[in-house]
């Protein structure tokens, strides 16, 4: 029941921006998108989530459209480090409950 | 701890055999979950717990799969009479809680079932 929709790789040359995009249509009011990025053989690492509002930390920046139904991670100057598997995922909360959804993820590799 | 912690880092199993896998969440972390990562794929919800309450069992895959956190700290998954669709990576994570907070995952159990 993944909610998200992302390209299944792209690439980008080190230092420039890298721009992952990602589909939730289906988002509902109350639901965070966040982003994760893996690297294999390691558990997933938390990038950076949002409600509606864009969000900027040290690792990156999102942008999600006003609609809500699409976001944009943005790495403002990639390197070789990270060329990962860069998951947006849905937050959902139910009934006490609470789970990140995955999707395929999209897999991103920085060339030099 | 500085991260979530998983033991044992790989595990490799019989085809019936039971196994028990064990997550060390952060320190004061609340929220304690893990997920099923098979090969290529993106994790997939098992299990959450808030504390030592078990409040989402919805992602187990059958009655062999089970989980406890009894002091609301350490968390073990066991899987009983293993089989080879058992394999995959198991993952643990831990958050403060609530929306503001991000989930911290460990780096996984890799069972694989022979």
């Amino acid at each position: 029941d993944a909610k998200t929709t992302q390209p299944p790789s792209m690439d980008c040359a080190e230092g420039r921006a890298a721009n992952l995009p990602c589909n939730h249509s289906t988002i509902s009011g109350n639901e965070y998108v966040y982003w994760y990025r893996q690297i294999h053989s390691q558990g997933p690492q938390y990038i950076i989530h949002g409600l509606k509002n864009n969000e900027t930390n040290e690792m990156a920046s999102l942008i999600i459209t006003e609609d809500r139904k699409s976001s944009t991670l943005i790495l403002p100057h990639a390197t070789l480090r990270d060329t990962a598997v860069y998951y947006c995922i849905v937050r959902l909360t139910q009934g006490g409950s609470e789970k990140l959804v995955f999707g395929k993820g999209t897999k991103l590799t920085v060339n030099p | 701890g500085a991260g979530v912690s998983q033991s044992p880092r790989y595990k490799v199993a019989k085809r019936g055999q039971d196994v028990a896998l064990r997550c060390d969440p952060i320190s004061g972390h609340v929220s304690l979950f893990w997920y099923q990562q098979a090969l290529g794929q993106g994790p997939e919800f098992l299990t959450y717990f808030q504390n030592e309450a078990q409040l989402d069992k919805s992602g187990l895959p059958s009655d062999r799969f089970f989980a406890e956190r009894p002091e609301g700290s350490v968390s073990t998954l066991k899987i009983q009479r293993t089989q080879q669709e058992d394999s995959a990576v198991y993952l643990c994570a831990s958050s403060l809680g609530g929306f503001f907070y991000g989930y911290t995952f460990g780096s996984g159990t890799r069972l694989t079932v022979v």
